[in-house]
């Protein structure tokens, strides 16, 4: 299985939903990422995870908030979104954060989010 | 910091022509690099990749060489397809140190029949 796979694929939640975002890979990675992509923009880094625990938090708002339950999964829980927060989150994961860097991430297809 | 430079877009070509997007990278040490193509309405998906100086990578027709002396890895492709129209991002991870992939701002191409 060589796949990052993203639920839901669409997701159009209101200001006051509290929602979330799922990201699963079985390819034994351990690191694993969340990116968020504006139209016409390069993904924007958001969180890392490396084994399971969060290495890099890029400043992100409190109403974004990550979750690695497993060396498979990954969460990204969203609590009174905003419309600017309207984009595509896409998910990713590399053999590790150090010492893999000659390997480049896996991307899911993303979950294209609207907020209302 | 790392940073990666891409040729500004959009790139219009005909079916068949040539093609080439410049990329240019600033990094201490040596790090790998990588071109990542996102067609519309998906996520990325890794295109082709070089980890040392003067490694070619190579996939689909598009091939890239890793020129330390010049600090790029341009992608080029002989005769594009109008199945190739996409964003394609240039991309650097350093050796050293947790340091997450750095991506360039991409190039839209759009090949017309």
């Amino acid at each position: 299985d060589t796949e990052v796979t993203q639920t839901p694929k669409h997701l159009v939640m209101g200001m006051t939903n509290k929602k979330s975002l799922k990201c699963e890979q079985h390819m034994g990675h351990r690191a694993m990422y969340w990116y968020k992509q504006k139209a016409k923009k390069p993904p924007e880094l958001m969180f890392v995870y490396s084994y399971e625990k969060l290495s890099i938090n890029e400043s992100v708002p409190s109403r974004f908030s990550p979750e690695c339950p497993n060396s498979s999964l990954l969460n990204l829980h969203l609590h009174a979104l905003q419309p600017e927060d309207s984009a595509l989150y896409l998910c990713a994961s590399s053999q590790d954060l150090g010492t893999g860097a000659n390997y480049g991430y896996t991307f899911g297809s993303g979950t294209r989010l609207t907020v209302v | 910091g790392d940073s990666v430079t891409q040729m500004e877009g959009p790139v219009t070509l005909s079916e068949e022509a040539f093609l080439t997007i410049n990329c240019t990278y600033t990094a201490t040490g040596y790090p790998s690099l990588f071109w990542y193509v996102q067609y519309p309405g998906e996520g990325l998906q890794l295109l082709l990749k070089a980890t040392k100086a003067d490694d070619k990578g190579s996939n689909k027709g598009f091939e890239a060489t890793y020129r330390k002396e010049t600090t790029s890895f341009h992608l080029e492709k002989g005769s594009v397809q109008v199945s190739d129209s996409a964003v394609y991002f240039c991309a650097l991870r350093a050796l050293s140190g947790n340091t997450p992939l750095v991506f360039g701002k991409g190039t839209r191409l759009s090949v017309i029949a």
